[in-house]
C-alpha cells in the first residue's frame, strides 16, 4: 500500500546502475525463496525464486543468490531503471506441514533519473 | 487476462462494525490466503484455504473470519472483535500445495477506521 515503504531501508541508486538488494533469512530449513517487487498501492509481483538445492539463478536483468552458511539472499537487478523503483521483499519457505512462507520486511528502492 | 480482484479498493469502519473483503480469482488455483501488511513489518498470514469448503487460521486470526464456499471465492470478514483493523489487507492465490509455486497477489483493499 502508499505506507508500506516507510521505515523501510532504502536504497538509492543511480539509473543505470546496478543494485544489490539484501535480506536475511532466519530459518535454516527453509527450502524455497522468492523476491517481491511491490510498487505504491499495488499488490507484491513475483520477480524471481531459488530453490536451496541452487546458489545462483538468473533471470531478464535480475540475478538471485543463496547463501545458506550465513542463511542470506540478495537480489541483484542490473542496468536499474525508474520502472525498478518500489519496495523489494524476500519471502523464505519451509515445506514442512503446510508450506510455512515468512516475509521479510523489505527494501525501498529508489532510482534517480 | 486471469488474476485476483480484490475490491473495494479503500473501505471504512466504524466502531462496533463487521466489514467484508471481497478476494475473487479466475486462475483456478486451489489454495488462497489472506495477508495484513502494516508499515515497517512483513506481511502476516491471517487465514488460509487449501481447497474448498476447508480453511485454517493463520498466526493472527483473532478477530477475523473467512469463507470458502467456492473454489474462486475467499471472503475476509473483519469483525468489531478486531481492535486494530488499520491495515493494508492482501490476497493471494497459488495452484496447490506443489513446493515450487509462488503465491499470486490482488492489489489488496486498505482498511481504516472512521
Amino acid at each position: 500500500g502508499e505506507s508500506v515503504g516507510l521505515h523501510l531501508p532504502t536504497l538509492s541508486v543511480q539509473e543505470g546502475d546496478n543494485s544489490i538488494i539484501n535480506c536475511a533469512y532466519s530459518n535454516s530449513a527453509s527450502d524455497y525463496f522468492i523476491w517481491y517487487k511491490q510498487e505504491s498501492g499495488k499488490g507484491p509481483q513475483f520477480i524471481i525464486d531459488i530453490r536451496s538445492n541452487m546458489d545462483k539463478r538468473q533471470g531478464q536483468r535480475v540475478t538471485v543468490l543463496l547463501n545458506k552458511t550465513v542463511k542470506h539472499l540478495s537480489l541483484q537487478i542490473a542496468a536499474t531503471q525508474p520502472g525498478d523503483s518500489a519496495v523489494y521483499f524476500c519471502a523464505e519457505i519451509y515445506s514442512g506441514g503446510y508450506q510455512k512462507v515468512t516475509f521479510g520486511t523489505g527494501t525501498k528502492l529508489q532510482v534517480i533519473p | 487476462d486471469g488474476g485476483i480482484t480484490q475490491s473495494p479498493k479503500y473501505l471504512f469502519r466504524k466502531e462496533g462494525q463487521n466489514v467484508t473483503l471481497s478476494c475473487e480469482q479466475n486462475l483456478n488455483h486451489d489454495a488462497m490466503y489472506w495477508y495484513r501488511q502494516d508499515p515497517g513489518q512483513g506481511l502476516r498470514l491471517i487465514y488460509y484455504s487449501q481447497i474448498v469448503n476447508d480453511f485454517q487460521k493463520g498466526d493472527i486470526a483473532e478477530g477475523y473470519s473467512v469463507s470458502r464456499e467456492k473454489k474462486e471465492s475467499f471472503p475476509l470478514t473483519v469483525t468489531s472483535a478486531q481492535k486494530n483493523p488499520t491495515a493494508f489487507y492482501l490476497c493471494a492465490s497459488k495452484p496447490g500445495t506443489g513446493i515450487r509455486q509462488p503465491q499470486h497477489f490482488g492489489d489488496g483493499t486498505r482498511l481504516s477506521i472512521l
